[in-house]
């Protein structure tokens, strides 16, 4: 009965260098979320997937930031050129059909910290 | 645009005392989640509203849902030390999630 796992739970980036943070749902889950936790601030929500389709991307800053979800294999957050405002932490939450009143399972959260 | 507002943002109390959060939505909401994280940790479910002026209760902990169902609250009766740590509701609308900026509690033992 594994959670939902992420990792690494801690990455060190250089500005300009290129984040990657990996999120596997739990079992018999096929809807992932991603949210971005800036210190001492609440979740802000980033993008919703479904396997291989992107259902919601309003909260994905519009350059550097991508998100996959591929039919095999973990979530991806993809950030590239990191700059130091990126630095944050980021939690997939995952739910079996991404239905309205579905508990969402976060994950433990990667923390990301731009040098 | 959709907003949750939650008041307080901090709330330090004595061992003992109760605490209150507060979730405002800026539209109604089809149901809304509550969830706690403690210190560098993560966000773990709670409880769930779904029905206008729903009143749950989970040992010292009450949740409402207003009957509008665009607001709710948090109670918890005698604070412990164990109750330490960040508190966030999330509304749903239109199947997503709006968190709150959440109420971070201390406890002084």
């Amino acid at each position: 009965n594994a959670g939902v796992m992420q990792n690494p739970r801690h990455l060190v980036r250089r500005r300009g260098q290129e984040a990657r943070l990996r999120c596997s749902p739990m079992k018999g889950h096929s809807h992932v979320y991603w949210y971005r936790q800036l210190p001492e601030e609440g979740l802000k929500f980033m993008v919703y997937l479904q396997k291989e389709n992107i259902i919601d991307e309003s909260g994905m800053p519009k350059e550097r930031f991508s998100a996959e979800f591929p039919k095999e294999g973990p979530s991806i957050l993809r950030i590239q050129q990191v700059v130091r405002g990126d630095s944050a932490a980021y939690f997939c939450a995952s739910s079996p059909r991404g239905q309205a009143r579905e508990t969402q399972y976060f994950g433990p959260g990667t923390r990301l910290l731009v040098l | 645009g959709q907003q949750v507002m939650q008041i307080p943002q901090y709330q330090h109390v004595q061992e003992g005392e109760d605490f209150t959060t507060y979730c405002n939505s800026s539209t109604t909401l089809s149901n809304i989640q509550w969830y706690k994280q403690r210190p560098g940790g993560h966000p773990v479910f709670l409880i769930q509203l779904v029905k206008s002026g729903e009143v749950k209760k989970q040992k010292r902990l009450t949740f409402q849902f207003g009957e509008a169902k665009k607001n709710s609250s948090l109670h918890i009766t005698a604070t412990q030390t164990t109750d330490v740590g960040t508190y966030f509701c999330a509304g749903n609308n239109f199947n997503k999630f709006y968190f709150g900026s959440g109420t971070k509690l201390n406890v002084k033992p």
